[in-house]
């Protein structure tokens, strides 16, 4: 098994362009999260997914938007890049059942707006 | 929300010595706490993790305790070795946040040969 395979790696981006950053998990998890990874600020939560078709913001939610139209894939858009958006972005997903369960996370891309 | 601060940011110690970092909560409906260590260049991998129902757990060298009246956490690691020189999360969650993780700020861990 794969786990959660992030795509692409790495991608220097122009202020102003769009990107979309895919997400795909082979474990069949309901749930999934993109978050940000900056600097001396751990992980933060973009937006995160309880089931396919739907959606929901976490804690860091402007500028990004996200799509999970199959349950596993999940779909993290930059409409118009910004370069406050270098970051590293993590996808991560996890069972469903009754209490938290761990996240498995994928490696991560690596983003920078210029 | 929840806010989650780890202490140290960095921290040096020679190979055989014990390592703790600790975590401190503010949500006291907070009740999921995993430890994640993340190597360079790869994702956050879950290393232990405690729920709010006990106040110790152990895997082999590694530990974490709980003090909920407190409200923090810790990991020990003992007879640390080069390969656990990495960074290292701890995070928590609630009992109805669909698993949402809040983490806190990382502690770089280099353990000297």
């Amino acid at each position: 098994n794969a786990g959660v395979t992030q795509t692409p790696k790495f991608r220097v981006l122009k202020t102003g362009q769009s990107m979309t950053l895919l997400c795909a998990q082979d474990m069949n998890h309901e749930y999934m999260y993109w978050y940000r990874q900056d600097p001396g600020m751990g992980l933060r939560l973009i937006h995160y997914s309880v089931g396919e078709g739907t959606t929901a913001k976490g804690e860091v939610p402007d500028g990004y938007n996200v799509s999970r139209l199959k349950k596993q894939n999940f779909l993290l858009g930059l409409e118009s890049a910004a370069p406050s958006q270098t970051s590293v972005y993590f996808c991560a997903s996890s069972y469903s059942v009754q209490g938290n369960q761990p996240q498995h996370f994928g490696d991560g891309t690596r983003l920078s707006i210029l | 929300g929840e806010n989650v601060e780890q202490h140290p940011s960095t921290l040096s110690v020679q190979e055989g010595d014990s390592a703790v970092i600790k975590c401190t909560y503010s949500d006291s409906a907070s009740n999921y706490f995993p430890w994640y260590k993340q190597e360079l260049g790869k994702g956050p991998q879950l290393i232990i993790d405690i729920r709010s129902n006990v106040g110790e757990k152990k895997d082999q060298r590694i530990a974490v305790t709980l003090n909920k009246t407190a409200k923090h956490f810790s990991l020990h690691i003992t007879e640390t070795q080069p390969e656990d020189s990495a960074v290292y999360f701890c995070a928590s969650a609630g009992g109805t946040s669909y698993g949402k993780l809040t983490f806190g700020q990382g502690t770089i861990l280099t353990v000297h040969p």
